[in-house]
């Protein structure tokens, strides 16, 4: 069975300063993986995917993450957080066929100005 | 623009009706989802279709019910049977198949308040 852990309920962060957001995740074969965004009452939005490819992933707004399978981890990375990016983080496990995803509990970012 | 819609946004009900929560895509997805949020636990999965006419259940599929008439729409039914039913409620659509597979696309949600 797959399960993901997000390390961190609440993360706050000032304004121009790194963003991490870390994740775990268990899977019994080689997982996708994805990072959602979601902005208070709205749907989520996808910010980047892992499928086997480059382990460094590079997404939108300026986000990346990098797969490690030696630490079963997919922590989610930003150089600089701007105040637009306080919203709560997903980190998302699925198999190959993608039919059933697994939510971790998610990270609420909170920036200061 | 393509996307999924969700209706209505707010929705107040009195316990023991039945309420039918609205989802539509016009991204010619297959597949469709319906999932509940609620705070501190990530979203968990109600019930899934891959194709029309079909649906599987997910993890938390009592008191709930769901029809794939169309394509384009996947409506979900709360019923009196559903114990707690008051949380946020999202609809989502996906590919299947190729490499965009477990890429979800969302709508924005219908909040459910139980009276």
């Amino acid at each position: 069975a797959q399960s993901v852990t997000q390390l961190d309920s609440h993360v706050s962060v000032s304004e121009g300063t790194p963003v991490l957001l870390r994740c775990n995740y268990s899977s019994s074969y080689s997982p996708s993986l994805f990072w959602y965004v979601q902005h208070p009452n709205k749907g989520l939005q996808l910010l980047l995917k892992y499928t086997s490819a480059a382990t460094l992933v590079k997404g939108i707004n300026g986000f990346e993450a990098e797969f490690k399978k030696s630490e079963t981890s997919f922590h989610l990375t930003k150089p600089s957080a701007h105040m637009s990016d306080a919203a709560e983080y997903f980190c998302v496990v699925s198999d190959r066929g993608g039919n059933k995803l697994v939510f971790g509990a998610g990270t609420i970012l909170r920036v200061k100005s | 623009d393509g996307g999924i819609t969700q209706s209505p946004k707010y929705l107040f009900r009195k316990e023991g009706q039945n309420v039918t929560l609205s989802c539509e895509q016009n991204l010619n997805h297959d597949a469709m989802y319906w999932y509940r949020q609620d705070p501190g636990q990530g979203l968990r999965l109600i019930y899934y279709s891959q194709i029309v006419n079909d649906f599987q259940k997910g993890d938390i599929a009592e008191g709930y019910s769901v029809s794939r008439e169309k394509k384009e729409s996947f409506p979900l039914t709360v019923t009196s049977a559903q114990k707690n039913p008051t949380a946020f409620y999202l609809c989502a659509s996906s590919s299947t198949g190729g490499p965009d597979t477990g890429e979800l696309f969302f709508g924005e949600g219908s909040r459910l308040t139980v009276l």
